[in-house]
């Protein structure tokens, strides 16, 4: 069973530019977060997607930050104009259904690097 | 309001040696979970252990075993006969079913180096 892919795995931009993220979920897994990891401090919650819907997008920074999900398959994530600040790791982790409580599964991490 | 802290920002240790990582968590609900990922050097976040706040049995997997203690809201990570194949860096995590439903809130992260 293939894991939780993202695209690409490095991306170096300059300030003010546009970058896409794209996360592929676990098959079969309605449950899809976004996480970052800022700086080597912790890995902090984004949002969540249950299927195709924002279940909860309280850690979205700003609105600079686009995440979409449509089909309730794959998500994107568009940061718009970039800022130096947001370089750091970005996760994406997907589970199966909410009614018990599922580990999350990660992806490796976009590396993403504003210059 | 939640919250995880890893204290111990860096170990080194050499093999062979038992290695403790901490982890004090703060939380409002009755309702949680806790969890340890493991983040070796090709940068993946894997899963190595979930606990709910009703279960404070200790668990033994191989060469690691978890002490989890609602008296001292403790999830410590035990590693025995450490190998230099464990040096990672390792993330607690904490998620209140209540209050924030089922996203991850991480410590900081503790580097462990497991020298030869």
């Amino acid at each position: 069973e293939a894991g939780v892919t993202q695209f690409p795995s490095h991306s170096v931009i300059e300030k003010g530019q546009t970058v896409t993220l794209r996360c592929d979920p676990i098959s079969g897994h309605d449950n899809l977060y976004w996480y970052r990891r800022v700086m080597g401090k912790e890995i902090k919650f984004l949002l969540h997607f249950v299927k195709e819907s924002k279940q909860d997008e309280s850690g979205m920074p700003n609105n600079r930050f686009l995440a979409e999900r449509t089909g309730g398959t794959y998500s994107t994530l568009k940061v718009q104009p970039a800022e130096l600040e947001d370089s750091g790791v970005y996760f994406c982790a997907s589970s199966l259904d909410l009614a018990g409580v599922y580990e999350q599964y990660f992806g490796p991490g976009t590396r993403l690097t504003v210059t | 309001a939640q919250k995880v802290t890893q204290a111990q920002t860096e170990i080194s240790v050499v093999e062979k040696e038992d290695v403790t990582l901490d982890c004090v968590y703060e939380t409002r609900d009755t309702t949680y979970y806790l969890f340890w990922y493991k983040q070796p050097p090709s940068g993946e976040l894997v899963f190595l252990i979930r606990r709910n706040s009703f279960d404070e049995q200790n668990e033994i997997s191989g060469r690691y075993s978890w002490n989890f203690q609602k008296s001292t809201s403790s999830f410590n990570f035990t590693i025995t006969a450490s190998q230099v194949v464990d040096s990672a860096v390792y993330f607690c995590a904490l998620s209140e079913r209540e209050t924030s439903g089922s996203r991850l809130t991480f410590g900081e992260g503790t580097q462990l180096t497991v020298n030869p």
